[in-house]
């Protein structure tokens, strides 16, 4: 059984460009959910995918995008990235959108210059 | 909305001694409630979590919190601290409703440094 992977580890963009962060869930989860953690901070929930549809938005601009294909995948795309975008980009995988226990990724450092 | 407080962004303990790391939660009805480890440079580990049942929750490596509806709090305790716990430890809160789903709500983390 494998873990929660993201690609990947760390990248460096440069301001207004976009991103794109890949995530694989875990073997048998459909439910993927994105979370932003700037440093020194914990995360922050930006929304969840369950069965490819969106399902629950944080307190995130529309820049902020994803997608989950039907092996249940997911990506984060940030359009116009900004300097405060910088930060740790984490995913978690659930099986299902009630259960309790969450998986998370090692996570993406996104750095904006 | 929910939120979470954690009191004290780092902790200091000595090798062998109590850890304790608190933390305090604003929720209209009790959530479910989540304690997670963060070792550098890695994602989050669940180490315990409270749905419902018996308010004392035993975790893995040797922590355990208690669920207390009337302080709203959910602080967290390792009797002997190894140098291994050292890390960064975040209390999270979730709807406890299937519709809510388990999205995440994180407290600003407690950075716990064990001294030999």
């Amino acid at each position: 059984e494998t873990g929660v992977t993201q690609s990947p580890t760390h990248l460096i963009k440069t301001r207004g460009q976009q991103v794109t962060l890949r995530c694989s869930s875990q073997s048998g989860h459909n439910t993927v959910s994105w979370y932003q953690q700037a440093l020194g901070q914990g995360p922050q929930f930006i929304f969840q995918y369950y069965r490819e549809e969106e399902n629950g938005r944080g307190n995130f601009p529309p820049r902020f995008s994803g997608l989950q294909f039907p092996n249940y995948s997911s990506e984060l795309n940030v359009n116009a990235l900004e300097l405060d975008d910088s930060a740790l980009y984490l995913c978690a995988s659930s099986a299902g959108q009630t259960n309790t226990e969450a998986f998370f990724g090692q996570g993406t450092r996104l750095t904006v210059v | 909305a929910q939120s979470v407080t954690q009191l004290g962004s780092h902790v200091s303990v000595s090798e062998g001694a109590l850890v304790l790391l608190r933390c305090n939660y604003s929720s209209s009805v009790p959530p479910y409630l989540f304690w997670y480890v963060q070792y550098p440079n890695q994602g989050l580990q669940l180490l315990l979590k409270y749905t419902t049942g018996a308010t004392l929750v035993k975790g893995i490596n040797g922590f355990e919190a208690e669920f207390k509806k009337s302080e709203t709090s959910f602080h967290l305790t390792k009797p002997s601290a190894h140098m291994s716990d050292a890390a960064e430890y975040f209390c999270a809160v979730s709807p406890a409703t299937k519709a809510a789903g388990n999205k995440l709500t994180f407290g600003g983390g407690t950075r716990v440094l064990v001294k030999p």
